[in-house]
């Protein structure tokens, strides 16, 4: 157990809707950070968040956006999702020093 | 920009037997860390070590050692002794320390499935 909480595991939703994906870092963790897990794109770097403030940006889409709020947790929202959207995402946190980041479980989502 | 190869798309290997997981990087900056991850079929991700671009000596986290070779730009993850539950996917990741902000923003290679045979 890595300390990174995740939810909803698992959701599945259609072309169009929108759906809001939540991260709960480990204690102490100030930094936050999103990965997209595809078949087609592997891991990518999402956008990364500390102490509440947008830190560094990778390939989000105009669609997506994320926030990280006072008591540290994180949340992604993704909308006018499209089949290609279907991923695995998951949350990392760290604390900011060199090392390794702590992932989540992932949240798994489904687009029909 | 940075990049991450991993050449092997899948390796088999004994059980109790040794094995290497190749990784080259590319990248432009002085300092920089290489991680290895390890994605089992549950999909979580689970961090394995860790190699800092000024270390002098490779990186060793139980079986796990990291073949750093800078001048190379490889850093090959090294499993010894392997074990069933070593089955997985293994990711080699880096990221860069410019401007001496963490290691967040990690590139990944497209990872390699290990099967450890019985």
């Amino acid at each position: 157990d890595s300390g990174v909480t995740q939810t909803p595991k698992h959701l599945i939703t259609a072309t169009g809707q929108r759906v809001t994906l939540r991260c709960s870092p480990r204690s102490g963790d100030l930094s936050v950070y999103w990965y997209q897990q595809s078949l087609d794109q592997g891991l990518q770097f999402l956008i990364q968040y500390y102490n509440g403030e947008e830190r560094a940006k990778g390939n989000i889409l105009e669609r997506f956006s994320a926030q990280q709020f006072p008591d540290l947790h994180s949340e992604l929202n993704l909308s006018s999702l499209e089949l290609g959207d279907s991923a695995l995402y998951f949350c990392a946190s760290s604390v900011e020093i060199v090392g390794e980041l702590f992932f989540g479980e992932g949240s798994r989502l489904t687009v029909l | 920009a940075q990049k991450i190869t991993q050449t092997q798309p899948g390796m088999f290997v004994q059980e109790k037997e040794a094995v290497t997981l190749d990784c080259t990087y590319d990248t432009s900056d002085q300092s920089y860390g290489l991680f290895w991850y390890k994605q089992p079929s549950s999909g979580e991700m689970i961090f394995l070590i860790y190699q800092g671009s000024y270390d002098e000596q490779n990186a060793t986290e139980g079986r796990y050692s990291l073949n750093f070779q800078k001048a190379r730009k490889s850093a090959n993850l090294v499993i010894s002794a392997s074990q069933l539950g070593d089955s997985a996917m293994y990711f080699c990741a880096m990221a860069s320390n410019a401007g001496g902000t963490s290691y967040g923003k990690l590139t990944f290679g497209q990872g390699t499935i290990l099967t450890v045979h019985p």
